[in-house]
């Protein structure tokens, strides 16, 4: 595709219930990254892909949250037994490779309401 | 730990006006980039410009340009002619030194145009 893709767009889901968001990068980008953004807040980074391996986490929040990815392709960020603090859009951007010379095109997000 | 503060929760301009977002940031390292981020209701970050910090030239991209203040740590947007299409959030973020790829983001500008 043109550009990072991502879904589901709105996910409203009930406490307890785990969550799938998907992303499908940017065609040739090795470097993929997850971040959260919460009501009237900026991006706070979740994880890092380079190719289909992590080799940073650092910023999941829980071991609730977790993340995959197959080969330089779609990831998947999923959370487990969903809590109300985790309302938020989940933003994913893809780079041709991680370093920050290389800008970070941002898909359109999913908006999570844990209810 | 490097942060981004944006003191202005929300600006407002009027169409062909000019209107400056003020940044400031926080590091201890002398190679880092800078950069402006809109993202518009569709939740789409968009990069509007980008400063590498060893160059003193201020960046510049059509009718937004930046005041990089190097030794101030202060980092503003200057957007000229302001179009209706410029209302949005707008983000300032923070990449340290090579081998970073991690943005550090700011809580946000909300601008509004008046026509």
């Amino acid at each position: 595709g043109a550009g990072v893709s991502q879904s589901p767009s709105n996910k409203v889901t009930e406490k307890g219930k785990d969550v799938e968001l998907r992303c499908d990068p940017i065609s040739g980008h090795t470097a993929l990254y997850w971040y959260r953004q919460r009501l009237g807040q900026g991006l706070e980074f979740l994880i890092y892909f380079q190719g289909n391996s992590a080799p940073d986490k650092s910023g999941l929040p829980s071991d609730r949250f977790s993340a995959e990815r197959t080969g330089e392709s779609v990831s998947t960020l999923t959370i487990q037994r969903t809590q109300q603090e985790d309302s938020a859009v989940y933003l994913c951007a893809s780079s041709l490779g991680p370093s920050r010379v290389n800008e970070q095109f941002f898909g359109p997000g999913t908006r999570l309401t844990v209810l | 730990a490097q942060t981004v503060t944006q003191s202005q929760p929300e600006m407002s301009v009027q169409e062909a006006e000019t209107v400056t977002l003020s940044c400031t940031y926080d590091t201890s390292e002398s190679d880092y980039y800078l950069f402006w981020y809109k993202q518009p209701p569709s939740r789409q970050m968009i990069l509007v410009i980008r400063q590498e910090a060893y160059k003193q030239q201020n960046a510049t991209e059509n009718r937004f340009s930046v005041n990089f203040q190097k030794a101030a740590k202060s980092f503003s947007l200057k957007i000229s002619d302001s179009q209706l299409g410029d209302a949005a959030m707008y983000f300032c973020a923070y990449v340290s030194g090579a081998g970073s790829y991690q943005l550090t983001f700011g809580k946000g500008t909300k601008l509004s145009v008046i026509p």
